[in-house]
């Protein structure tokens, strides 16, 4: 069974600091890692994928099947990043499998 | 173009009585699915529909939920003799086909309160 763990719930930092957002997984095969972000009254919407190794907004996230995690990292954290961050696992049959979810706070 | 569209944004209903969650997929999107995002589970596939194919129902909770996707479209969520425990957010998202490559993308969601 594939399995996708954030194990914070709340994560709050101040502008300017660096900030991890942190996720596990387990999962059997070959795994295809996403986060999403879902911003204040918005839509819940695709943040970045591990398969195109991009940097989007700031944030990278590294695959490592080693320690089985796909950590969410930026290193000068924007009040505007402030929202729900869902680490996602996408299995063979191509639905989703969340994380509960962080929610990340920037203080100014 | 228009994005994913779900209707109504919010219901209340009375415990057992059913209710019907529309979605309104990317024209051209070929997989549409449903999620529940509620306080105490999270987010959590519900069903998948891809093209033509039978729909993975290795989600729904119950048999008291269905879904169809009509003339590959739009698609409605049923939830009969609605629980307490059916109050979420229900989402759906659309991809333009299946595969890791497609990016799903997602509605605002339908409130259910169920009372």
């Amino acid at each position: 069974a594939q399995r996708v763990t954030q194990p914070e719930k709340l994560l709050s930092v101040f502008k300017g600091a660096p900030v991890e957002l942190k996720c596990n997984y387990s999962y059997s095969g070959s795994p295809e890692l996403f986060w999403y972000v879902q911003y204040s009254r918005q839509r819940l919407q695709l943040l970045l994928r591990h398969i195109s190794r991009e940097s989007i907004k700031g944030f990278t996230a590294d695959l490592n099947k080693g320690e089985t995690s796909f950590h969410l990292k930026k290193p000068f954290a924007q009040e505007e990043d402030s929202a729900m961050y869902y680490c996602a696992l996408r299995n063979a049959g191509n639905m989703l499998t969340f994380g509960g979810g962080t929610r990340l706070m920037v203080k100014p | 173009g228009a994005g994913v569209s779900q209707s109504p944004s919010n219901k209340v209903t009375e415990k057992g009585k059913d209710v019907e969650l529309r979605c309104d997929p990317i024209s051209g999107h070929t997989a549409l699915y449903w999620y529940r995002q509620s306080l105490g589970q999270g987010l959590e596939f519900l069903i998948y529909f891809q093209g033509n194919s039978a729909p993975d129902k290795s989600g729904l909770p119950s048999d008291r939920f269905s879904a169809e996707r009509t003339g590959g479209s739009v698609s409605t969520l049923t939830i009969q003799r609605t629980q307490q425990e059916d109050s979420a957010v229900y989402l759906c998202a659309s991809s333009l086909g299946a595969g890791v490559r497609y990016e799903q993308y997602f509605g605002p969601g339908t409130r259910l309160t169920v009372t």
